[in-house]
């Protein structure tokens, strides 16, 4: 079946600087989503993707979905410790089931 | 507008015991989900339901049963609770599962804890 890698599984990261996740599937994807899950909290949407090569920003956040639409990532700008929390990504084919990764848990050092 | 609501927030049973987590939505959604979340597993579907009368098994679907006798309640029952059971559960929901782009985002309830003793 369809499955959602997520690599690193944690991230620590000092407030500032720059990182990136990525999130790897093992089958060809109509779209990719994104969601964060602050500590204690619930997941909240925070984009969807849905062409090849497609590129999203929101404010530090940029979201790429890859040319095969096999891969995505998050590259945030300047962390902030606004920031902790889990992201994960959630693809799903023409048809199926959505699949969530298994996330990445990211720690801000101030 | 309350969005998805999950009551217990937090429940301990004792293995063997029975229960149901309730779930209910109000945007008219088709679509309702369970999920069970633990520590490096991400989020794995348990049970879904693409409307009224229709549930489906998902990726977890043993020692839970669900049913979906109307578009706003989806609750999920624990038959006989095991250890192994003891996890964060999330209710999701969204307008529908494929077709226009956007109508297949996730609302998450607040989330369900539960220990299994």
């Amino acid at each position: 079946g369809q499955q959602v890698m997520q690599i690193p599984q944690y991230q620590h990261v000092q407030e500032g600087e720059d990182f990136t996740t990525y999130c790897n599937s093992s089958t060809t994807l109509s779209n990719i989503q994104w969601y964060k899950q602050r500590p204690g909290g619930h997941p909240v949407f925070l984009i969807q993707l849905v062409k090849s090569g497609e590129v999203k920003k929101q404010k530090r956040l940029t979201f790429q979905f890859g040319e095969a639409k096999k891969n995505s990532s998050l590259h945030i700008t300047a962390t902030q410790t606004t920031d902790v929390g889990t992201y994960f990504c959630a693809g799903s084919a023409a048809g199926n089931k959505l699949t969530f990764g298994g996330g990445t848990r990211v720690l801000v050092k101030p | 507008n309350a969005g998805v609501t999950q009551t217990p927030k937090f429940q301990v049973l004792k293995t063997g015991q029975s229960m149901t987590l309730q779930c209910a939505q109000d945007m008219n959604h088709e679509y309702m989900s369970w999920y069970r979340q633990d520590p490096g597993m991400g989020l794995r579907l348990i049970h879904y339901s693409v409307g009224a009368g229709i549930t489906d098994q998902g990726e977890v679907p043993n020692g839970y049963n669900v049913s979906r006798s109307t578009t706003e309640d989806f609750p999920l029952r624990l038959l006989s609770a095991a250890p192994s059971q003891t996890s964060v559960y999330f209710c999701a929901s969204t307008l529908r599962r494929t077709g226009v782009s956007g109508a297949n985002v996730l609302t998450f309830g607040a989330g369900s804890r539960l220990t299994v003793l």
